[in-house]
Parts: C-alpha cells; sequence; structure tokens
C-alpha cells in the first residue's frame, strides 16, 4: 500500500471555526510532513514530524496546529484562520528525512 | 533567495515531441528529486538522482545531474498528452534543515 489518504478533500470554513485536517498513511513511514500550496506555486513546507515528534516548523502561524498521534496519523488543527490561509493543503510521508515522499491528494480549503 | 530554480516557467510542444526541463540550486545536495503535479491535485514522484551520480533512466524519462555547475535535467521522450503537468524540483541539503527545498516548477502542456 503506497497510499496517502487525506480528509476531508474540500472544505470551507469560517474565520471563527475550528476544523481539523487528517491525513493516514501505512507504508511504516515515519516522516510526515504538512505543506501548503498556493495556485500556480511550489509546495511550502510548514511542518515536519519525525518518529511522531515535530522536528521542523517552518515559522507556520498559531492559528495552525499540528499534531501526530500515532505513527501513521497526522492532523492539521484550524483555528481563527484567515480568508489568504485557503490554499491546497498536501501531506506527505517518507521512510526517511530528505528521502522520497509520497503526497496524499491534499484539500482545498476555502476561507471565508 | 530560493534553493531551486526552473527553468522555463511553462513549455508547450506537440504530441511525440521531447520535453526538456531544468533545475538550478545554489548549495551543496544529498540527492535531486524530480516530482510531477497534475491541476489541483497531489505530487507525484518520478525519480531521485543521488549527489554522487550523473544520470538516471526511468521509462521515457532521463535525468542528468551536474553537481559542479549546481544543475539538473530532466528530459521526457515521446511526450503524451499525459505528460501535461507541473514539474518540480526538489533538493535535499547537505547542511541547514533535513527537508526538501522545492523549485517553483515548469508547466508543460502537450498538445494532441
Amino acid at each position: 500500500d503506497t497510499e496517502v489518504t487525506q480528509t476531508p478533500k474540500h472544505l470551507v470554513m469560517g474565520m471563527t471555526n475550528k476544523k481539523s485536517l487528517k491525513c493516514e498513511q501505512h507504508m511504516g513511514h515515519r516522516a510526515m510532513y504538512w505543506y501548503k500550496q498556493k495556485a500556480k506555486k511550489p509546495p511550502e513546507l510548514m511542518f515536519v514530524y519525525s518518529y511522531e515528534k515535530l522536528s521542523i516548523n517552518e515559522s507556520v502561524p498559531s492559528r495552525f496546529s499540528p499534531e501526530c498521534p500515532n505513527s501513521s496519523l497526522l492532523n492539521l488543527h484550524l483555528h481563527a484562520l484567515q480568508p489568504e490561509d485557503s490554499a491546497l493543503y498536501l501531506c506527505a510521508s517518507s521512510h526517511l528525512l530528505q528521502e522520497t515522499q509520497y503526497f496524499g491528494p491534499g484539500t482545498r480549503l476555502l476561507v471565508l | 533567495s530560493q534553493q531551486g530554480e526552473e527553468d522555463p516557467q511553462a513549455l508547450s510542444i506537440q504530441e511525440g515531441e521531447n520535453a526538456t526541463m531544468n533545475c538550478s540550486y545554489k548549495t551543496s545536495i544529498n540527492n535531486l528529486q524530480w516530482y510531477r503535479q497534475n491541476s489541483g491535485r497531489g505530487l507525484v514522484h518520478l525519480i531521485l538522482i543521488r549527489s554522487n551520480e550523473r544520470e538516471k533512466h526511468s521509462g521515457r524519462l532521463r535525468v542528468t545531474l551536474d553537481t559542479s555547475k549546481k544543475s539538473s535535467s530532466l528530459l521526457i521522450t515521446a511526450s503524451r498528452a499525459a505528460d501535461t503537468a507541473s514539474y518540480f524540483c526538489a533538493t535535499g541539503l547537505i547542511q541547514g534543515a533535513q527537508k526538501l527545498v522545492f523549485g517553483q516548477g515548469t508547466r508543460l502542456t502537450i498538445n494532441p
């Protein structure tokens, strides 16, 4: 199984809402990532988890809160987002850091 | 400044022709990877070339790496309409944080 799944596929939320994005992989990978991607731009790294510990936070605003409950799951909790946070949010995993990353299909988020 | 710069930003060719995309980077790397992204979807890993390798092939793909010039190229031979996508290079750096740094991408359009 080389699949990374993400739910939901689409999400519309208001600026006062709290929502969560979920990511799951069953490849035994110990590195997991959250990326944000705006239209016609490359993915922009947000967070890296290695062995379920947060190893990189790319100075992401605190309204984004990552969580890694176990080695297969990665969540991104969203609270008090701004319209400029609307983007495609991609999850990825890899066996080791800097090795091949497997991406999920993404969650397209719209903040109103 | 960006680690990875891709050239050209956009490329439009006829089906059956070859497509060449280039990636330049600034600092020493462990490996360089190429990914494809169809519109609004997740990224798909194409090929990884390590710093001690000069060329790799995978099906219709050929990747070269010139560490002295800090550049890589991706050649897609006998292009097909299904190759229409954005292509990103990503570098794993020797120094600094253990992560991949993505280039700006090349938007490839194959015309039938």
